[in-house]
């Protein structure tokens, strides 16, 4: 079955530091990819998100390309900021499906 | 603009009792749904609805049940607690099917529930 996976965190960085976290997929069909943000205490709410292949989301400095031939969709961010320590999940959905799949997210903390 | 609302915010019971996770959107949203959150596991589905009168099982239904008697409501609940349900519970709705780019999950806040 479909399904996603995460590197393990937490990834702890210095302010202003370079953020990759990756991930990768299994699916069957073309799945649309997301990347989900969790700040302590709140649900989740979409950060970016990718529905073809070579398709580049971004938001709030934050970016990630569909790889198909890799199966992947990492995280980046140029510079971070302590406001950016939070738990991120990657996501995918066949189109059409019903449910997202999340992968087990991982714990940035970023550090002044 | 409320969005996902849940109640409580926190829960402890006992092995065995009863009680229901409240969930209500105020956006008019068709699809809603119930995921729990463990450590090392991500976010998993329970039990889903894509309209009022309808709904269907996620990948971790057992020992849920849910029903849909309004659009902005969606309640789950848990007959028989087991302390393999402590959790947090996610309450999440969208305008359409999920997978759609347009049609993002909006989530609750969650409700931390613990069962000794």
């Amino acid at each position: 079955g479909n399904s996603v996976t995460q590197m393990e965190g937490p990834v702890t960085l210095s302010e202003e530091a370079f953020l990759t976290i990756n991930c990768t997929y299994t699916a069957t069909g073309y799945p649309s990819l997301f990347w989900y943000v969790q700040y302590p205490g709140e649900g989740l709410q979409l950060l970016l998100k990718a529905t073809k292949a070579d398709d580049k989301g971004s938001n709030k400095g934050f970016e990630a390309t569909y790889r198909k031939e890799t199966t992947s969709f990492h995280l980046e961010k140029g510079s971070v900021q302590v406001s950016d320590s939070a738990v991120y999940f990657c996501a995918l959905s066949d189109l059409g499906s019903y449910k997202l799949i999340f992968g087990s997210g991982t714990r940035l903390l970023v550090r002044p | 603009n409320a969005g996902v609302t849940q109640t409580p915010k926190f829960q402890v019971l006992k092995t065995g009792q009863s009680m229901t996770l409240q969930c209500a959107q105020d956006m008019n949203h068709e699809y809603m749904s119930w995921y729990r959150q463990d450590p090392g596991m991500g976010l998993r589905l329970i039990h889903y609805s894509v309209g009022a009168g309808i709904t269907d099982q996620g990948e971790v239904p057992n020992g849920y049940n849910v029903s849909r008697s309004t659009t902005e409501d969606f309640p789950l609940r848990l007959l028989s607690a087991a302390p393999s349900q402590t959790s947090v519970y996610f309450c999440a709705s969208s305008g359409k099917i999920p997978g759609q780019a347009n049609s993002p999950l909006h989530f609750g806040n969650g409700t931390r529930l613990t069962v000794t």
